[in-house]
């Protein structure tokens, strides 16, 4: 079974709009941290965003906010008013020291983000 | 602050021979970590390597192997190259304490 789903695997959306990206997680671990990372065409993975399993307040930075929910394992991202330069692929990742996997990532499949003008 | 940096940017390579990438981590650093991008197979977890020691790998053959150098730099040898090597081979750091991981460019390597 998959740690880390994103069943979303492309979306396309208009200039704009706000667009929320999904992310389902599976863990026996009760300490965990998540992960959202950006990947625009370049390749390069970049950083957004981290959380432990113990804090499920939301996050909000700009015009990104994370909504956690333990209940669900659910940790998914919503961007407000997208813009073209949000066009990327987001991948949500896990790290689960306890299990032994250690600090390794695992990470989702992604979603294809497109934003149009 | 200069970010993770990965050397070389692309290389093409024939089925059969070695390669060897290389990474070096944000100042500070002690952690190193390598993951493969491959089309069709999502990132996958490869080799982490903490104070000069691998402490863990992931699924992949005895074939691909690494190592970390004082200076906390890093190699990454894949031996006995296959085609389904190709992928984008991409770095990660992070400080010993913490869990966020900073990733570099990555090494598109092509196996021919």
């Amino acid at each position: 079974a998959q740690k880390v789903t994103q069943a979303q695997t492309e979306i396309s959306v208009v200039e704009k709009e706000d667009v929320t990206l999904d992310c389902v997680y599976e863990t026996r671990d009760t300490t965990y941290y998540l992960f959202w990372y950006k990947q625009p065409p370049s390749g390069e993975l970049v950083f957004l965003i981290r959380r432990n399993s113990f804090d499920e307040q939301n996050e909000i930075s700009g015009r990104y906010s994370w909504n956690f929910q333990k209940s669900t394992s659910s940790f998914n991202f919503t961007i407000t008013a997208s813009q073209v330069v949000d066009s990327a692929v987001y991948f949500c990742a896990l790290s689960e020291p306890e299990s032994g996997s250690a600090r390794q990532l695992t990470f989702g499949s992604g979603t294809q983000l497109t934003v149009l003008p | 602050e200069a970010g993770v940096t990965q050397s070389p940017t692309h290389l093409i390579k024939t089925r059969g021979q070695q390669v060897t990438l290389r990474c070096s981590p944000i100042s500070g650093h002690t952690s190193v970590y390598w993951y493969q991008q491959a089309l069709g197979l999502g990132l996958q977890f490869l080799l982490w390597y903490d104070e000069g020691e691998e402490r863990n790998r992931g699924n992949f053959p005895p074939r691909f192997s690494g190592r970390q150098f004082p200076n906390y730099s890093s190699e990454l040898n894949v031996n006995a190259l296959e085609l389904e090597d190709s992928a984008l081979y991409l770095c990660a750091s992070s400080p010993s304490v913490d869990y966020e991981q900073y990733f570099g460019p990555g090494t598109r390597l092509t196996v021919t």
